[in-house]
């Protein structure tokens, strides 16, 4: 399977404990991001990376979660002191990034790939 | 950012073309539309996008408004397997790096 894979797919936690969430893309991806969804709800971005630098986080990633991409491959994203309002599927994807000159729709558009998530309950 | 209007609900019978439609009256100029699905408990899985002119794949086709203020992915005989929830993203490459979902639609096939 070369698609974007996660670990583990479901996490159930205690109130106030730490978890960490393992991404990896796919293989000559450089590009890597999270998401949040809750349920009803489409996913919500939290933070991207180009190679191992994280360029840009969204505001709903409070000083509890840090993402890290340590050498441009695979990613960890981290809650610490985890709440119940925490809950939610975490999804990670991953693109070629752009590539100008080339033709396709895909490497131009940096087409985002998803991985099945990782569910995590807080109780 | 430019927004997208989606129906939250659709039914369609097997094996009948599906016309899912997208609302987006302020896209810009630069803006790709994009569309996924999303099946039960998986991730968002990439369906097709187009800038301009109609496009087909082996999974869809979008059909893209002259004025490009609206778009239509056509399912051409839906089966139950394509029963998910279908969301019409815009997003210009060349100056965000996310995309921004809405709530999509979720279609219901009956056999």
């Amino acid at each position: 399977d070369t698609g974007v894979s996660q670990d583990p797919r479901h996490k159930i936690t205690k109130r106030g404990q730490n978890v960490t969430f393992r991404c990896d893309p796919i293989s000559e991806h450089n590009r890597l991001y999270w998401y949040r969804q809750t349920l009803g709800q489409g996913p919500e971005f939290l933070t991207y990376f180009q190679n191992e630098a994280q360029l840009e986080k969204s505001r709903l990633l409070s000083d509890r979660f840090s993402a890290e991409r340590p050498k441009g491959s695979f990613s960890t994203l981290e809650i610490q002191r985890t709440e119940q309002g925490d809950s939610a599927m975490y999804l990670c994807a991953s693109s070629l990034g752009l590539r100008p000159g080339l033709a396709g729709g895909g490497t131009r558009t940096d087409t985002q790939y998803f991985g099945p998530g990782t569910r995590l309950t807080v109780l | 950012d430019a927004k997208t209007t989606q129906p939250n609900s659709m039914e369609s019978n097997e094996e009948e073309p599906v016309h899912l439609p997208c609302n987006h009256s302020t896209i810009s100029g630069t803006d790709y539309i994009h569309w996924y699905r999303q099946l039960p408990s998986q991730g968002p899985e990439y369906v097709i996008h187009g800038l301009t002119s109609n496009v087909n794949n082996r999974m869809a086709s979008l059909a893209i408004a002259e004025d490009r203020k609206s778009s239509t992915l056509i399912l051409h005989r839906a089966t139950l397997r394509d029963a998910a929830v279908y969301y019409c993203i815009l997003r210009d490459p060349g100056r965000t790096y996310k995309y921004i979902f809405g709530t999509g639609t979720r279609l219901k096939v009956l056999a």
